[in-house]
């Protein structure tokens, strides 16, 4: 089955600076890659997703590039605020749903004001 | 448009017994997915329901069940429940099944096992 590192568990930046969070993958079938983000108390909020055919996208101070050769995607956030502060997780698929989705083990961003 | 309801949100049980979880999609969502949230495991698929049937399962054992009802929503049932079945049980929605159809999660129920 698929397996997904995150990396890192924790980062910590200073607000207006940019945050990076990178996520590799194992099945190359997989061709689906969506990002989540989870505050206290809530369930996970999709935020942005990438599909195989695309190389990045890109929605407002929110990236996702996926580099399908290397097996890996990464999320970029710019211009930090401090309601980015949350925990996300990359997650992948092969669509086919027999494993639902995989998901990274999340990071934790803190925005430091 | 509400958004995918879980019930109930807290919950407290002793092990042994036996729990149902109830979760509402989106109105027009027919595929109902169950996750379990663990600190040391994350987030781990459970199963998926679509029309009624169940579509996919992940690796839990036979304790583990769930069904989907005309109107999809959907409720999940843990038997003989263990100290480490404690955890927040997530449900998805989304407008087809398949892991690739965009899924749209509910706040989840904390499960808590004594």
């Amino acid at each position: 089955g698929e397996n997904v590192e995150q990396h890192p568990s924790t980062l910590s930046v200073q607000e207006g600076d940019s945050a990076v969070i990178k996520c590799t993958y194992s099945d190359s079938a997989s061709n689906y890659f969506p990002w989540y983000k989870q505050e206290l108390g809530k369930g996970p909020q999709l935020i942005i997703d990438i599909r195989s055919n695309v190389g990045e996208k890109k929605d407002q101070r929110i990236a996702v590039t996926l580099n399908k050769t290397a097996k890996h995607f990464s999320l970029h956030i710019t211009e930090t605020q401090p309601e980015d502060s949350a925990v996300y997780f990359c997650a992948a698929t092969d669509g086919g749903g027999a494993d639902g989705l995989t998901f990274g083990k999340g990071t934790h961003l803190i925005i430091q004001p | 448009k509400a958004g995918v309801t879980q019930t109930p949100r807290y919950l407290i049980k002793t092990r042994g017994q036996q729990v149902t979880l109830s979760c509402s999609p989106i109105s027009g969502h027919r595929s109902v997915s169950w996750y379990q949230q663990t600190p040391g495991q994350g987030l781990q698929f459970l199963f998926e329901y679509f029309s009624e049937t169940q579509r996919n399962k992940g690796n839990f054992p036979g304790r583990f069940s769930g069904r989907q009802f005309s109107n999809s929503r959907s409720e999940m049932n843990v038997s003989t429940l263990e100290l480490g079945d404690s955890a927040l049980y997530l449900c998805a929605s989304s407008w087809g099944t398949g892991s690739y159809n965009e899924q749209f999660f509910g706040p989840g129920t904390r499960l808590t096992v004594l």
